[in-house]
């Protein structure tokens, strides 16, 4: 049972560089969301979908982009990559957007020197 | 929607009680709290769904508060693999979001 599934674990990007941050889920859930853990300032919500092809923006969602093409894949990507974008990056699904446990991914570490 | 969490950092010694208190000034329809092991994503521990309501999941326990707008979180005779980051999170409205509190670093000492 694989659950929510985050690709890769560790990255490091240069300024300026490009890449997508994958997560994948198996559960069938409607509701997926991706979330930034930087110190002290606890999970900062970037972007959530309510289903495929649905999406909208959380608290912090300048500098990042996502789509939702199917149920089972919310890639999140950063275009233009920023030092301020170093963080530790979370995916989250839950059955339906109004349910309340989310299940969360183990993380990915991202660093942009 | 900002959710204030304190302590900050809490040291303990094993077989200690603590609790954890979350506040704010906004009205939510829900409240969780969630615990994050190292290296790890966090795992909800408690749901809070009425205003009032006392709710208890083994050596925790938590409360919604009546006003809806605080909770806190009590661990009792604690043990070292309760160490991790506590956090509460609140949903409000009528919207999908679900609202962090900064989180409590707690360590437990044997």
């Amino acid at each position: 049972n694989a659950g929510v599934t985050q690709t890769p674990k560790f990255q490091v990007l240069k300024t300026g560089q490009s890449m997508t941050l994958q997560c994948a889920q198996d559960m069938n859930h409607e509701y997926m969301s991706w979330y930034r853990q930087d110190p002290g300032m606890g999970l900062r919500l970037i972007h959530y979908s309510v289903g495929a092809g649905i999406t909208d923006q959380g608290e912090v969602p300048n500098g990042y982009n996502v789509s939702r093409s199917t149920t089972e894949d919310f890639p999140l990507r950063l275009l233009l990559a920023a030092p301020s974008q170093t963080s530790v990056y979370f995916c989250a699904s839950s059955p339906t957007p109004e349910a309340e446990k989310l299940f969360f991914g183990s993380g990915t570490q991202l660093s942009v020197l | 929607q900002l959710l204030e969490q304190s302590p900050q950092f809490l040291s303990i010694q094993e077989g200690e009680n603590l609790t954890v208190y979350c506040n704010s000034s906004s009205v939510f329809s829900s409240l969780q709290w969630y615990r994050q092991e190292p290296g790890e994503g966090p795992v909800l521990l408690i749901a809070l769904y009425k205003a009032g309501e006392l709710t208890s999941n083994g050596r925790l326990t938590a409360q919604f508060g009546i006003t809806r707008k605080d909770s806190f979180l009590n661990i009792s005779a604690s043990i070292p693999s309760d160490v991790g980051i506590y956090f509460c999170a609140g949903r409000g409205g009528s919207n999908y979001k679900l609202t962090f509190g900064k989180g409590t670093l707690l360590t437990v000492n044997p």
